[in-house]
């Protein structure tokens, strides 16, 4: 069963920030919030994960609502290279056996 | 983070052959190795957990009969398809878990596109 929905695709204008909802309401309190994306023909990347409290790197920054149900992933500056599926997953934190929905697929246009 | 290579990245075999694929940590040891199926324009589902010195863990309705894992060493595991069909042909991944530097993170291999024909 699906943990989590994301919109099947989204488009976005190069330089601008791309923000990719997820929602998770069934999400456990020992469960946190991972997001991967898997460029075309390529292995999954890990982006930025968080367990309630915002994060951010230096590929983007995660915000978790309060209730922790739903996500966003922020892509400050998208480039045409962030074009890829965008995998939102909630798993505990030492379960390594990931669960991949259908992702949202990103496109970025110059 | 630790670095994951796969060979080949591609192959192509006649149907009834068998086909390994070498997935290798290069720089960080594993004891628990992870294998993916991803079908076109399908999402990945993880096949089986990959242990070092041990059998294989299969997911439910992996034939562990047809898709031989071994991992013989820390840094390498194998997944062999036996008598391979068309329906087979699928983006194989491995990946391997890091819990260093408190991400306990994934690692994924490039992939290794079989067609079978």
């Amino acid at each position: 069963d699906a943990k989590t929905t994301q919109p099947p695709s989204m488009d976005c204008a190069e330089g601008r920030a791309a923000n990719l909802p997820c929602n998770h309401s069934t999400i456990s309190g020992n469960e946190y919030v991972y997001w991967y994306r898997q460029i075309h023909s390529q292995g999954p990347q890990y982006i930025i994960h968080g367990l309630k409290n915002n994060e951010t790197n230096e590929m983007a920054s995660l915000i978790i609502t309060e209730d922790r149900k739903s996500s966003t992933l922020i892509l400050p500056h998208a480039t045409l290279r962030d074009t890829a599926v965008y995998y939102c997953i909630v798993r505990v934190f030492n379960d390594y056996k990931l669960s991949f929905g259908a992702g949202t697929t990103v496109t970025v246009r110059a | 983070g630790a670095v994951v290579s796969q060979h080949p990245s591609w192959v192509i075999c006649k149907s009834g052959t068998s086909v390994k694929i070498e997935c290798r940590s290069l720089d960080f040891q594993a004891t628990t190795m992870f294998w993916y199926r991803q079908f076109p324009k399908q999402s990945l589902m993880l096949m089986a957990t990959s242990n070092e010195g041990s059998k294989a863990t299969y997911e439910q309705g992996v034939e562990k009969d047809k898709f031989l894992i071994n991992h013989a060493s820390l840094t390498l595991s194998t997944l062999t398809v036996t008598s391979a069909h068309p329906e087979d042909s699928s983006f194989y991944i491995c990946s391997l878990p890091e819990s260093g530097r408190g991400r306990n993170e994934q690692f994924f291999g490039p992939g290794t596109r079989l067609t079978v024909l």
